[in-house]
């Protein structure tokens, strides 16, 4: 079993619909990180979180330290949302990430 | 610098031959991660820069590579006598120092190995 696991692996949403990507993780964390990486493009931090929730545009992610879970959520989805969504965790007194194997997005016209 | 630059962005060589690739992190951070990304899988952890302490190298998958960070900023990472299983997107990553701060990644450069 991953260290960390997302749901789901891959997404077709029609643009406009509200999305949800899911992120649990088996570990203690200090930080968990939302990321997002175009085809062929370089990988952009969206969010990092150690608690609660955040918003940046029509992005939202909370997380749950208790439940070990993590959700990204899009509202109003555009078909330049579309990418792979990785979820990332550094684990107490270890600063490197651990990934989870992404969910690729396809948000259609 | 603005951002993370890798160099090249794309390399292709034929298997035996060493290749380096090259970070410029962010100016000031004092965090470097590289990472990979092979064809259809998830990323990678290979090894991670702090300051002055020894790098956390546990994620290197062979002897065959090595990484090193002169002056605290610029870092190499050498491949050697490559490998098809080598070809991959390597990324690196700069952050400022501490758990829960924001890492920042490059735009990786693509190895294929012929």
């Amino acid at each position: 079993k991953n260290e960390v696991e997302q749901s789901p692996q891959n997404l077709t949403a029609q643009e406009g619909e509200f999305i949800t990507i899911n992120c649990s993780y088996s570990v203690g964390i200090s930080a968990l990180h939302w990321l997002q990486q175009h085809p062929g493009g370089g990988i952009v931090s969206l969010f990092m979180l150690s608690s609660g929730k955040k918003k940046h545009g029509r992005l939202i992610a909370t997380i749950n330290i208790q439940e070990k879970h993590s959700s990204l959520h899009i509202t109003a989805s555009h078909p330049r949302d579309s990418a792979v969504y990785i979820c990332a965790v550094r684990s107490g007194g270890n600063e490197k990430l651990t990934f989870g194997t992404g969910t690729r997005l396809t948000i259609i016209p | 610098g603005a951002g993370v630059s890798q160099s090249p962005s794309n390399k292709v060589t034929e298997k035996g031959k060493d290749v380096e690739l090259r970070c410029d992190p962010i100016s000031g951070h004092t965090a470097l991660y590289w990472y990979r990304q092979s064809l259809g899988q998830g990323l990678e952890f290979l090894i991670y820069f702090q300051g002055n302490s020894a790098p956390d190298k546990s994620g290197l998958p062979s002897d065959r590579f090595s990484a090193e960070r002169t002056g605290g900023s610029v870092s190499t990472l050498t491949i050697q006598r490559t490998q098809q299983e080598d070809s991959a997107v390597y990324l690196c990553a700069s952050s400022s120092q501490g758990a829960d701060t924001e890492a920042f990644f490059g735009q990786g450069t693509r190895l294929t190995v012929v």
